[in-house]
């Protein structure tokens, strides 16, 4: 799978807009873009994925660049629990033969929370 | 809503020992996962399982290691003989299908002494 690079920490205010870069500049046209977090002391948890349009859920967005070689995930409004850490992981749906679902954690990015 | 339980939630083994780890996916779920950190490190990958075989397999997932789904509802991570290095938080993960993937457990604190 591609490698993504992301800052190794940010800092948001409470209630303010968190904008969480990625940039996954050797990217294939069959990866996913996939978005985990994981707050202290618990297991890794979903946020979003995509594929070449932006994404909204309940959770966050994802604006994903024309070229596809950067993405951002888009906290609308940053609250304390949402201080995490938080992954970027490419998975090229299409190697079946390869790895089956497992997902590749790099050290992410790493967001503070201030009230 | 739904979510992947993990059993126990804090297990200490002397070195050497075996331990089991258990899991309890998610009920429509096929794929399952197990995942290890270290403290103060990334996340690892260390086997998935479908289809009542593994598909895949990493480096750390040795000898020492085994997986299975003994009655259908339980995924278990069994090691052999425990060593110093395999205390860690070990994950376990489910999903129905390969891209839907995510479901992790709350983890499973294992100290090896």
């Amino acid at each position: 799978d591609a490698k993504t690079t992301q800052p190794n920490s940010m800092e948001s205010n409470e209630e303010e807009p968190v904008h969480l870069p990625c940039n996954h500049s050797t990217i294939s046209g069959t990866d996913y873009i996939h978005w985990y977090r994981q707050l202290p002391s618990q297991g890794p948890e979903y946020v979003i994925h995509g594929l070449t349009s932006n994404v909204n859920n309940r959770m966050a967005s994802l604006a994903i660049a024309e070229d596809r070689k950067s993405s951002t995930l888009i906290l609308h409004r940053a609250t304390l629990r949402d201080a995490a850490v938080y992954y970027c992981i490419l998975r090229d749906a299409m190697n079946y033969g390869g790895s089956q679902g497992n997902l590749i954690f790099g050290k992410g990015t790493k967001l503070s929370v201030k009230p | 809503e739904p979510e992947v339980t993990q059993t126990p939630s804090h297990q200490v083994t002397q070195m050497g020992q075996e331990v089991i780890l258990r899991c309890v996916p998610i009920s429509n779920h096929l794929y399952f996962y197990w995942y290890r950190q270290i403290l103060g490190q990334k996340v690892e990958f260390l086997v998935s399982f479908y289809n009542n075989e593994i598909s895949e397999k990493s480096e750390i997932f040795d000898d020492q290691f085994s997986v299975e789904r003994p009655d259908g509802s339980n995924f278990t991570l069994k090691i052999r003989s425990t060593k110093l290095e395999d205390s860690a938080m070990y994950f376990c993960a489910t999903g129905r299908s390969l891209l839907s993937l995510g479901y992790f457990g709350p983890g499973t604190r294992l100290t090896v002494t």
